[in-house]
C-alpha cells in the first residue's frame, strides 16, 4: 500500500471528545491529504499538506485541524467530535503534482 | 458548478461477462481524468489516467475512453473476474488548481460466479 499507514483502523468515541487520527508514510512524498468518505458522496477533501508545516483547508474543513511537523506524519484532529463526523477517513500521499494518489486503508470513526 | 456523475450506481454481472461504467463531468477547464478501483475496506487504487489528447487507454482487461468534447469517459471491463468486484471511482482534475480533484460517487460492481 505504497508505504502508508493509518491508525487507528477503527475508533468509537463520544460526542464532544477530541480525536486524533494519524497518517504515517515511508515514501518521503511531499503531498499528503485527508479525505472523508460517506455513502452516496464522492471522497471529500478535509485538509492537505504540501510540505512540513505547510497545510491548507479543503472543502469540508470545519471542525477539523491538521498538523505536519515531519515529512512522514500528518495528523488529523477533530476538536470536538460530533455525530456528523462519523465517517471513514482516508489519508493519501502523492509524489508530485501529476502523480496518482496512494491511499491508506482508512480509519472508520464512529461518534456516538 | 464542477461535478462528476457516474452511472450506474451499482451493477451486477456474471463472471466472464463484459461491462461498461460511465462518467460524465462538467469540470472546466479540464486537466485529466483518473479511474480508481476501491476494494471493500481498502483505499482507492489508481487504474489509469486520461489526458485531454487521449481517446483510449488500456490496462490489462480495463479500457478507459475519453471524449473531451462531450465530457464523457467510460471504463470497460472485459471478461470479468470475481476479483473485479469493487467500487470504481472517476476523478477529474481541475486545470486551475493542482489540488482540486472532483470525485464521483462511484459505481459498485458485483461479479457473481
Amino acid at each position: 500500500d505504497a508505504g502508508i499507514t493509518q491508525s487507528p483502523r477503527h475508533k468509537v468515541t463520544e460526542t464532544g471528545t477530541p480525536v486524533t487520527l494519524r497518517c504515517h508514510q515511508t515514501e518521503n512524498h511531499r503531498y499528503m491529504y485527508w479525505y472523508r468518505q460517506d455513502p452516496g458522496h464522492g471522497l471529500r477533501l478535509i485538509h492537505y499538506s504540501y510540505g512540513v508545516k505547510d497545510t491548507d483547508k479543503g472543502e469540508v474543513s470545519d471542525g477539523y485541524s491538521v498538523s505536519r511537523s515531519k515529512t512522514e506524519d500528518f495528523l488529523l484532529t477533530l476538536e470536538s467530535a460530533t455525530s456528523s463526523q462519523t465517517s471513514v477517513y482516508f489519508c493519501a500521499i502523492k509524489a508530485g503534482v501529476d502523480s496518482p494518489l496512494h491511499f491508506g486503508n482508512g480509519t472508520r470513526l464512529t461518534v456516538t | 458548478k464542477n461535478q462528476v456523475e457516474q452511472s450506474p450506481q451499482s451493477l451486477i454481472i456474471l463472471e466472464g461477462k463484459n461491462c461498461t461504467l460511465q462518467c460524465n463531468y462538467t469540470v472546466s477547464p479540464f486537466s485529466n481524468l483518473r479511474w480508481y478501483k476501491q476494494d471493500t475496506g481498502r483505499g482507492p487504487v489508481s487504474l489509469t489516467i486520461m489526458t485531454f489528447s487521449e481517446n483510449t487507454k488500456s490496462n490489462g482487461r480495463y479500457t478507459a475512453t475519453l471524449d473531451a468534447d462531450t465530457k464523457q469517459s467510460s471504463l470497460h471491463i472485459t471478461a470479468s473476474q470475481l476479483s473485479d468486484s469493487a467500487s470504481y471511482i472517476c476523478v477529474v482534475s481541475h486545470m486551475d488548481s493542482n489540488y482540486q480533484l472532483i470525485w464521483g460517487a462511484g459505481t459498485k460492481l458485483i461479479i457473481k460466479p
